[in-house]
C-alpha cells in the first residue's frame, strides 16, 4: 500500500517569511495530491491540490510542486501570515477495495510568529 | 447546503459502552469515509463506502461496524468501546473516489473512553 512520509513535524517561521513543507510516497502509480489545512479545534480543508500531468501548481500565496521521478511533491507558503497557522496534511492515493482512498502524511504543525 | 454534518460533537464513553456515531451529507455525493485522528498523526481511514448498500474497511476497522442504507447517511457504531478508541472521528464525503478529488469532512467528533 501507499506510505507517504511528511517532513518537518513542526515548523516555526516569522511572518512574511516562507514555509516549506516536503511530502514523499512510495507508489509510482500515485497520480492524484492534494493538501489539507486543519485549524486548531476545525475540519480538515483542501487548500491545493496537483495531478501527476503537472509539476507545478500556484493559488495566490500557495503553490505546491510534484517531482514524479523523485516520487516527492512539497507545498510552498510564501509571505506567510498568523492565519496561515495550522496543521498542514498531505495526502496521496493508494488502491483499497473497488476504490482508491487516500493516504495521509502525519502533518506538519506550522506557526507563523508575528 | 450544510455540507458533511457530524454528530454528537463530544462524548465521554465508560469502557464497554457502545455508540454510533452519526454523518449525514447534502451534497450528494456517492463516496463516504470515517477517520480516525490521534494527536500528532495524521488521518487513518476506518471505513468507506462507494454508495448506499456497499461498505468496505479502511486501514484501521477493528472495533467498528458502519451501514450505508441512504445516500446521506453514513453511521460509524462502536459496539464495545476500548481506551484505545479515544480519539477524533471525521466523517467525509466527495463525489467521486476520495483518491481523485478532493474530500469535504464534518467538523468531528471528540471520544473518549474511560
Amino acid at each position: 500500500g501507499e506510505n507517504v512520509e511528511q517532513h518537518p513535524s513542526t515548523l516555526s517561521v516569522q511572518e512574511g517569511d516562507s514555509a516549506v513543507i516536503k511530502c514523499t510516497y512510495s507508489d509510482s502509480a500515485s497520480n492524484y495530491f492534494p493538501w489539507y489545512k486543519q485549524e486548531l479545534g476545525k475540519r480538515p480543508q483542501l487548500i491545493i491540490d496537483i495531478r501527476s500531468n503537472v509539476g507545478e501548481k500556484k493559488d495566490q500565496r500557495i503553490a505546491v510542486t510534484l517531482n514524479k521521478t523523485a516520487k516527492h511533491f512539497s507545498l510552498h507558503i510564501t509571505e506567510t501570515q498568523p492565519e496561515d497557522s495550522a496543521v498542514y496534511f498531505c495526502a496521496a492515493p493508494r488502491p483499497s477495495g473497488s476504490a482508491r482512498q487516500l493516504t495521509f502524511g502525519s502533518g506538519t504543525q506550522l506557526t507563523v510568529l508575528p | 447546503n450544510a455540507g458533511v454534518t457530524q454528530t454528537p460533537k463530544f462524548r465521554i464513553l465508560k469502557i464497554g459502552q457502545s455508540m454510533t456515531l452519526q454523518c449525514t451529507q447534502d451534497m450528494n455525493h456517492n463516496y463516504m469515509y470515517w477517520y480516525r485522528q490521534d494527536p500528532g498523526m495524521g488521518l487513518k481511514l476506518i471505513y468507506y463506502s462507494v454508495g448506499a448498500g456497499i461498505t468496505d474497511k479502511g486501514e484501521v476497522p477493528n472495533g467498528y461496524n458502519v451501514s450505508r442504507s441512504t445516500t446521506e447517511d453514513f453511521p460509524l457504531r462502536l459496539e464495545l468501546a476500548a481506551p484505545s478508541q479515544t480519539s477524533v472521528y471525521f466523517c467525509a464525503s466527495s463525489y467521486i473516489s476520495g483518491g481523485d478529488t478532493e474530500a469535504f469532512f464534518g467538523q468531528g467528533t471528540r471520544l473518549t473512553v474511560v
